[in-house]
């Protein structure tokens, strides 16, 4: 069975570094692109970036670039995102999503972790 | 604003059939097949529903079907049941991204 378990929920301050993690089982890790998208309180889904943990070919979304780093370690199946300096802005629920190679869509989802940033 | 453009709203009462339409461009929507559908109950994680604009992945049930035509997509859920309530996504292959777009998200109320 595929899974994405991602990490728990994290308060930090503005200012504060942050790294979240998702760990993939039950399917070749290194075959599967990972990404990241963002909901932030009410509203929709955005694409953050994606990594292919086979070679760590990183793609970011514009909007991202720059905002925040992907990678990944293959010994343990698991994808990361992580902050440098957080923003209130950063409040928001992170997805990880498993989506094939050659494929346009997300057919595996983590749980979700929340991620908010107040002073 | 979101790349591709859904109502923020559709409501139907049990047993009925609505459809969601998103609507993009020739870049996207318009150009490729590969328009998805997510549905999302309240605090739980996207499920994908639809892929390759007509698609529909093991388990998902048959009354959720796609389709497109020109720049616009639709996804159509027939027999509406209560459980069906939710948001729905649609999202798309672009040639102006590396990464695919959503659209804004359409909230479905069972009557």
């Amino acid at each position: 069975e595929v899974q994405l378990v991602q990490s728990g929920a994290e308060v930090k301050k503005p200012g504060e570094s942050l790294k979240i993690s998702c760990k993939g089982s039950g399917y070749s890790f290194t075959s599967y692109w990972i990404g990241w998208v963002r909901q932030m309180p009410g509203k929709g889904l955005e694409w953050m970036g994606i990594i292919y943990p086979g070679d760590s070919d990183t793609r970011y979304s514009p909007s991202f670039q720059g905002q925040v780093t992907i990678s990944a370690d293959k010994s343990i199946s698991t994808a990361y995102l992580q902050w440098s300096s957080l923003k209130a802005s950063d409040t928001a629920m992170y997805y990880c999503a498993l989506r094939g190679s050659g494929s346009y869509f997300a057919d595996y989802w983590g749980q979700g972790t929340l991620v908010t940033v107040s002073s | 604003q979101s790349a591709l453009t859904q109502p923020a709203s559709v409501s139907g009462s049990p047993g009925q059939s609505i459809t969601i339409s998103c609507t993009g461009t020739s870049s996207d929507v318009g150009g490729y097949n590969y328009v998805s559908w997510y549905q999302q109950h309240p605090g739980k994680a996207p499920k994908l529903m639809i892929y390759d604009v007509s698609n529909r992945p093991s388990g998902v049930s048959n009354r959720f079907s796609g389709s497109k035509s020109g720049n616009t997509a639709s996804l159509t859920i027939s027999g509406l049941q209560a459980e069906d309530e939710a948001d729905y996504y649609c999202s798309s292959y672009t040639s102006s991204s590396t990464l695919e777009v959503f659209g804004g998200g359409t909230k479905l109320t069972v009557l």
